[in-house]
């Protein structure tokens, strides 16, 4: 199974700054047609896990520009330009390359 | 509104069963592979189980293969989640989740394995 790296596991950040979160991957996540199934996930306290980034770079609807997704092959990284309050939560990185698995979750909360 | 809706949670006894659903609306289920994902108390997602769109391929984790089974029923928008055999490692939130993007997600039930 493709194991999932994250790093740090907890970001303490100050309002209106940035934040950094990498992940890696123990084998290439570039599959035979060419996507790379990698995915970010956000989970607030209290909450379940809502879709934020896909295929490396893609922001899913509804969420706000200031996440960004990069990268390629093992070596992935979210970026939240300007932390609010609301993104205070837990962020997993995940494969969906067979099977699915996910990174063990930075927490990002305020300093 | 697109949207996911789990049930069937509760407290079982080691050794017994229940049957997680996963009800959808907003979307038609049948277009869409469907996953079970789960997060015990204060710990990380871990994915359970797969089906595809129409039912006729499922995959498992190592750790509830062969107690868990996975089904769907396109015509009642529901997916499924056996569980048979259940162990006190099973205890944890279940979610279900659309597509391989896992783009959406219900709010989750909760299974508590204890005697």
């Amino acid at each position: 199974d493709i194991v999932m790296t994250q790093t740090p596991l907890s970001s303490p950040v100050t309002l209106g700054q940035p934040a950094s979160i990498s992940c890696r991957s123990s084998q290439s996540l570039v599959h035979s047609d060419g996507n790379t199934y990698l995915s970010w996930l956000q989970q607030r306290p209290g909450q379940p896990p809502r879709l934020l980034i896909y295929k490396i770079s893609n922001r899913f609807s509804g969420v706000p520009d200031r996440f960004s997704g990069s990268g390629a092959g093992t070596d992935f990284t979210l970026k939240i330009s300007r932390v609010e309050a609301e993104d205070v939560g837990v962020y997993y990185c995940m494969q969906a390359t067979r099977p699915w698995t996910f990174g063990q979750g930075t927490k990002v909360e305020i300093k | 509104e697109v949207q996911l809706v789990e049930s069937g949670g509760g407290l079982v006894q080691p050794g017994g069963s229940l049957r997680l659903s996963c009800a959808a609306s907003g979307f038609t289920l049948r277009g869409y592979w469907m996953h079970w994902v789960r997060q015990a108390p204060g710990k990380g997602l871990v994915w359970v189980s797969r089906i595809n769109s129409d039912g006729s391929s499922t995959s498992y984790a190592d750790s509830v293969k062969g107690r868990f089974t996975i089904s769907r029923d396109n015509a009642e928008n529901t997916l499924y989640l056996q569980m048979n055999s259940l162990r006190a490692e099973d205890t944890a939130v279940y979610y279900c989740a659309r597509s391989d993007a896992f783009d959406i997600w219900g709010q989750g039930t909760m299974v508590t394995v204890s005697s």
